[in-house]
């Protein structure tokens, strides 16, 4: 079973900024939070991932609190082609024998 | 170019037929995947092989048997297809003992009818 909490869908106007929120108080010492969209018809793409420390690439940023029990995927400058299923997956980085395991994620949409 | 890729894109076949997908990484990695994703979206872990060695294996009927003749392929056979094995079924990899992140195929929208 997932890890994680996400809500089921979000709604950002074209241009802002995209807050994609995730809860996962179950996390444990070793594991990462690790961020993932698909776009429909596509296989899944990796956005981003963090320990503790806030991250940034050029993607995405993401916001980890410090408890690490949540954490935040911001796209800063929506567009439509982000309109995707985000997923939030903890794992850690040498688990060897496990595979990601996909919750229901966010379903983002942009509008212009 | 293409790191990981999928043959076919698209499968449509009868009840009963056996049937593979092929799936090929040229980025290197030891370790490949088979994800299902059914019609309500949800992606689910299939198999999993590392260096050729099968290390994950969900709970999937035996009609499913995967190969891997090389650690750059990962190949998915199922016998006596069945209606509900229709999905569609991506194939990634990744470099486990450095954890950048899965690469994931395009994926096979198989189709059985």
């Amino acid at each position: 079973d997932a890890k994680t909490t996400q809500p089921p869908s979000m709604d950002c106007a074209e241009g802002r900024a995209a807050n994609l929120p995730c809860n996962h108080s179950t996390i444990s010492g070793n594991e990462y939070v690790y961020w993932y969209r698909q776009i429909h018809s596509q296989g899944p793409q990796y956005i981003i991932h963090g320990l503790k420390n806030n991250e940034t690439n050029e993607m995405a940023s993401l916001i980890i609190t410090e408890d690490r029990k949540s954490s935040t995927l911001i796209l800063p400058h929506a567009t439509l082609r982000d309109t995707a299923v985000y997923y939030c997956i903890v794992r850690a980085i040498n688990q060897a024998g496990t595979a990601l395991i996909f919750g229901k994620g966010t379903t983002l949409s942009v509008s212009s | 170019d293409t790191a990981v890729s999928q043959t076919p894109k698209y499968l449509v076949t009868q009840m009963g037929n056996d049937k593979s997908i092929k799936c090929e990484q040229n980025l290197g990695h030891d370790t490949m995947y088979w994800y299902k994703q059914d019609s309500k979206k949800f992606l689910k872990i299939m198999f999993s092989y590392n260096n050729k060695e099968l290390i994950i294996n969900e709970t999937v009927p035996n009609r499913f048997s995967p190969k891997s003749p090389d650690k750059a392929h990962l190949n998915l056979h199922i016998n006596s297809l069945e209606l509900g094995d229709s999905a569609v079924y991506f194939c990634a990899s990744s470099q486990d003992l450095i954890f950048y992140g899965y690469t994931f195929g395009s994926g096979t929208r198989l189709t059985v009818v």
